[in-house]
């Protein structure tokens, strides 16, 4: 079945280090999305990439980074620049890189620093 | 600038009652998107209407009706006779259209429905 995964579901980390967040579709989608969530703040926009090799700053990419070196894969690392980094993690991607069209979201990375 | 208001944050209803769901949109865009997605506890966001600007007519699915009325720039959501199942966090969402536009989506704050039985 076609979809995107993400992984892990839980992740914990300390205080200074990097983590990586992955996210994997498998539905041949040109457009791939990082949102992030905070309670009562909804879903805002971290990093986007509409082809491969090339990916632009959402509005609060401060503190992230992502890579899109194959169409299916857009991890996100979030760094220890990030000062507040604990939020719900989504992936998102979409058929066509210039219509909010045909998205599709993953299951989520719930991040906690502790 | 693109904004999306949920002024519900919070809404509590008991099963079988009917349930409105506000959604407010800014854009200068003449063309954009709207949609609703609904979250539940599980986290994933689950697609429930795609509406583009040129359609004003409403729509109704099952148990679910959407108004757009673009004179007031809302997209209000209704669950008739809703159910425990209902219960789920709802985004409203804006996207613009076009060749300069970059697909994301502009969400709401969401609307956190509790259905009680």
């Amino acid at each position: 079945d076609g979809g995107i995964t993400q992984s892990p579901k839980y992740l914990f980390r300390k205080e200074g280090q990097n983590v990586t967040l992955s996210c994997e579709q498998n539905l041949n989608h040109d457009a791939m999305y990082w949102y992030r969530q905070d309670p009562g703040q909804g879903l805002r926009l971290i990093y986007y990439s509409q082809i491969v090799n090339d990916f632009q700053k959402g509005d609060i990419a401060e503190g992230y980074s992502v890579s899109r070196e194959k169409k299916e894969s857009f991890p996100l690392t979030v760094t220890s620049a990030q000062k507040n980094p604990t939020a719900f993690y989504l992936c998102a991607s979409s058929a066509h890189s210039g219509l909010a069209y045909g998205y599709t979201f993953g299951s989520g990375t719930r991040l906690t620093v502790v | 600038a693109q904004k999306v208001t949920q002024a519900q944050t919070e809404i509590s209803v008991v099963e079988k009652e009917d349930v409105t769901l506000d959604c407010v949109y800014e854009t200068r865009d003449t063309t954009y998107y709207l949609f609703w997605y609904k979250q539940p506890p599980s986290g994933e966001l689950v697609f429930l209407i795609r509406r583009n600007s040129f359609d004003e007519q409403n729509e109704i699915s099952g148990r679910y009706s959407w108004n757009f009325q673009k004179s007031t720039s809302s997209f209000n959501f209704t669950i008739t006779a809703s159910q425990v199942v209902d219960s789920a966090v709802y985004f409203c969402a804006l996207s613009g259209f076009g060749s300069s536009n970059t697909g994301k989506l502009i969400f709401g704050q969401g609307t956190t429905l509790q259905v009680k039985p």
